[in-house]
């Protein structure tokens, strides 16, 4: 079984202040993991992914997470927030290249001026 | 751009009709799938497809049935809707090979009301 736990349902933040999104996961094989984000009234779309390669992954809009093997982690983070940056955002994971995606509950960040 | 086009933005229905939400991509995906999201519980799997004619359930497909009988065209099924199937609706799609591209694309949603 696979699941994802995002802490917390709101993340406030000021311009220009360091974005931090929590992220465990739970996989009994090697997992894929991914973020997406969902800006208000749109659908989700894929910011960044790991799939086994550099465990360091960079994605759009300047986000980047780390996958911790020992720390069951994927948390997503960006060094300065921007007010275009408030939106919902979701992580995913998937055990495996033929299971599907299981998402968390995802996190709303709000970006103060 | 991939697009994936869902039918209606809002719906709003009374308590026992049928309901049909269609989606359509234009990018010659094999895999469709439904999710409703809600407050607090973020993305739920409904139903997903592989090919045409073919459907899995996912994890909460009770109350629902999907169709897919075109590649590019799937929809979702609400037999007798109810309240408690008052929620954003979301279609994706995705390509079957994981290799080739791992991500999915989403549609704009759709909300629904049951009154």
């Amino acid at each position: 079984a696979q699941s994802v736990t995002q802490l917390g349902s709101h993340v406030s933040v000021s311009e220009g202040a360091l974005v931090l999104l929590r992220c465990n996961y739970s996989s009994s094989v090697p997992p894929y993991l991914f973020w997406y984000v969902q800006y208000p009234n749109q659908g989700l779309q894929l910011l960044l992914k790991y799939t086994s390669a550099a465990t360091l992954v960079k994605g759009i809009n300047g986000f980047e997470a780390e996958f911790k093997k020992s720390e069951t982690s994927f948390h997503l983070t960006k060094p300065s927030a921007h007010m275009s940056d408030a939106a919902e955002y979701f992580c995913a994971v998937r055990s495996g290249a033929n299971s599907k995606l299981t998402f968390g509950k995802g996190i709303t960040l709000s970006v103060r001026p | 751009d991939v697009k994936v086009t869902q039918s209606s933005r809002y719906l709003v229905k009374r308590t026992g009709e049928k309901v049909f939400l269609e989606c359509v991509q234009d990018m010659d995906h094999e895999n469709m799938f439904w999710y409703r999201q809600d407050p607090g519980l973020g993305l739920r799997l409904i139903y997903f497809s592989y090919d045409v004619k073919m459907k899995e359930k996912g994890d909460i497909p009770e109350g629902y049935s999907v169709s897919r009988e075109k590649k590019e065209r799937f929809s979702l099924i609400l037999e007798s809707a109810s309240t408690n199937q008052t929620s954003m609706y979301l279609c994706a799609s995705s390509y079957r090979e994981f290799g080739r591209d791992e991500k999915l694309f989403f549609g704009s949603g759709t909300q629904l009301s049951v009154l």
